[in-house]
């Protein structure tokens, strides 16, 4: 089935740096990828809607320039934290909707954590 | 707006009993409607689905109905074990806003020996 590759699986970073998370469709081709942020014990908030060759749509409240999203391909998006903050600290995840599909359900990544300290 | 409701959990159950997660859920359209599983650390997991009224979906032993006369999406297994402690959240999907998924707040199951 459907896989898709999200690295790291967690990461420590200090403040003020910044963090580059990939999300990769191993063996199919991704027209749309999501960006969701999950605190702990709570549901997933979409951040980004990205689709490959044109920017991202952000949704209300996400700061676009602090949460850079890259899709330059049909199988890779990329979602740089910026200047990160403690607060930035959370777990973020991917998902991905193959090329030519409608809404049976997409394929999500496994999660990346990060800390900023 | 689209949205989810679920209930609150956690819910604390003994292995081999019945379970059932509520979802209602709230659209203008014809949406899907997918139960997906979080276990502890891991990113989630489709776990079933259902695309049009009527149609159930089914996987694991679990099991829910898509009900467009109650607007309800229900997840049900007769027998649960250890290792369906997990959270799990029910979503829906359609075609409008760029195919985007709303989540409900997830329920957590701790299932006992």
């Amino acid at each position: 089935g459907a896989v898709v590759s999200q690295h790291p699986s967690w990461v420590i970073c200090k403040s003020g740096t910044s963090v580059k998370i990939e999300c990769r469709s191993l063996d199919f081709q991704a027209t749309t990828m999501f960006w969701y942020r999950q605190f702990p014990k709570q549901s997933l908030m979409l951040m980004a809607t990205s689709n490959e060759g044109s920017k991202a749509t952000y949704e209300q409240g996400v700061e676009k320039d602090k949460f850079l999203i890259n899709h330059a391909s049909l199988t890779l998006s990329t979602l740089t934290v910026t200047s990160a903050h403690p607060e930035d600290s959370s777990f973020y995840i991917c998902s991905a909707r193959e090329a030519g599909t409608s809404n049976y359900g997409y394929t999500f990544g496994s999660g990346t954590r990060l800390t900023v300290v | 707006g689209n949205s989810v409701t679920q209930m609150e959990g956690p819910v604390t159950l003994s292995e081999e009993a019945f379970l059932t997660i509520n979802c209602t859920y709230t659209a203008t359209g014809y949406p899907s409607l997918f139960w997906y599983v979080q276990y502890p650390g891991e990113g989630l997991q489709l776990l079933l689905k259902a695309t049009k009224a009527d149609d159930k979906g089914s996987n694991k032993g679990f099991e829910a109905t898509y009900r467009k006369e109650t607007t309800s999406f229900h997840l049900e297994k007769g027998s649960v074990q250890v290792s369906d402690s997990a959270v799990y959240f029910c979503a829906l999907s359609d075609g409008t806003g760029g195919f985007k998924t709303i989540f409900g707040a997830g329920t957590r199951l701790f299932v006992k020996a």
